[in-house]
């Protein structure tokens, strides 16, 4: 049962793009939703993260987008880098700070 | 600055033998879990730890056993291994999230137990 839905699986984008994750939620007492940066051979790190009251959040290059009543949120990279290569996994969260991730985005910034 | 350290890295196992994986964090976090990571399945819910002294089930807690040792360690056994546990496991901590008191703080991820099982 997946609660959270990542879309899409894999992306290549060429330096400078503006790769889109997408993700849905079912879970109405889902109350705050992170997104993790994962590079090979290392654990998830908190990149973003953003609470249902508020429509956008922004840190740097990296925007969260959210939209309560269709239950779905998407991160946007601006000006994306070769660094910036690494799997992207949603999440969402509710009680005992327990996290429900997505499946992951394989991103590809390509020069 | 450590943050969460798991121990071994890797580990190769057969069928049917046991072993325990070691977490140990030196942030003073209250919580501490424990995830599964698989291809195309993202990472899921083992075992977790709200506070030193409890323990409850995840999503996907069948063929494990956890214990808390202390506020800082967090153990997780495999009894009998199955090669269905071939995995990469990560072990992750924080301060809870108490309702309306402040924000919910990140979870602090560890660099993982690469285990497989023949």
């Amino acid at each position: 049962q997946q609660q959270v839905k990542q879309s899409p699986q894999s992306l290549i984008v060429q330096k400078g793009g503006i790769p889109i994750i997408n993700c849905a939620y079912e879970n109405t007492a889902f109350d705050y939703f992170p997104w993790y940066q994962q590079f090979p051979g290392k654990g998830p790190a908190l990149l973003i993260a953003i609470r249902p009251d508020v429509s956008e959040k922004k840190e740097g290059r990296f925007t969260i987008s959210f939209n309560k009543s269709a239950k779905q949120f998407s991160l946007h990279i601006m000006d994306s880098q070769p660094g910036d290569s690494a799997t992207y996994f949603c999440a969402a969260t509710g009680t005992a700070s327990k996290l429900t991730f997505g499946t992951g985005t394989r991103l590809q910034v390509t020069l | 600055n450590a943050g969460v350290t798991q121990t071994p890295k890797f580990q190769v196992l057969k069928t049917g033998q046991s072993m325990t994986l070691q977490c140990a964090q030196d942030m003073n976090h209250n919580s501490m879990y424990w995830y599964r990571q698989d291809p195309g399945m993202g990472l899921r819910l083992i075992y977790y730890s709200a506070s030193e002294g409890t323990t409850d089930k995840g999503e996907v807690p069948n063929g494990y056993n956890v214990s808390r040792l202390n506020k800082r360690e967090f153990s997780l056994r495999l009894e009998s291994a199955a090669p269905s546990q071939t995995s990469v496991y990560f072990c992750a901590s924080t301060f809870p999230r108490w309702g309306e008191w402040g924000s919910n703080q990140p979870q602090h991820f560890g660099d993982g137990t690469r285990l497989s099982i023949l």
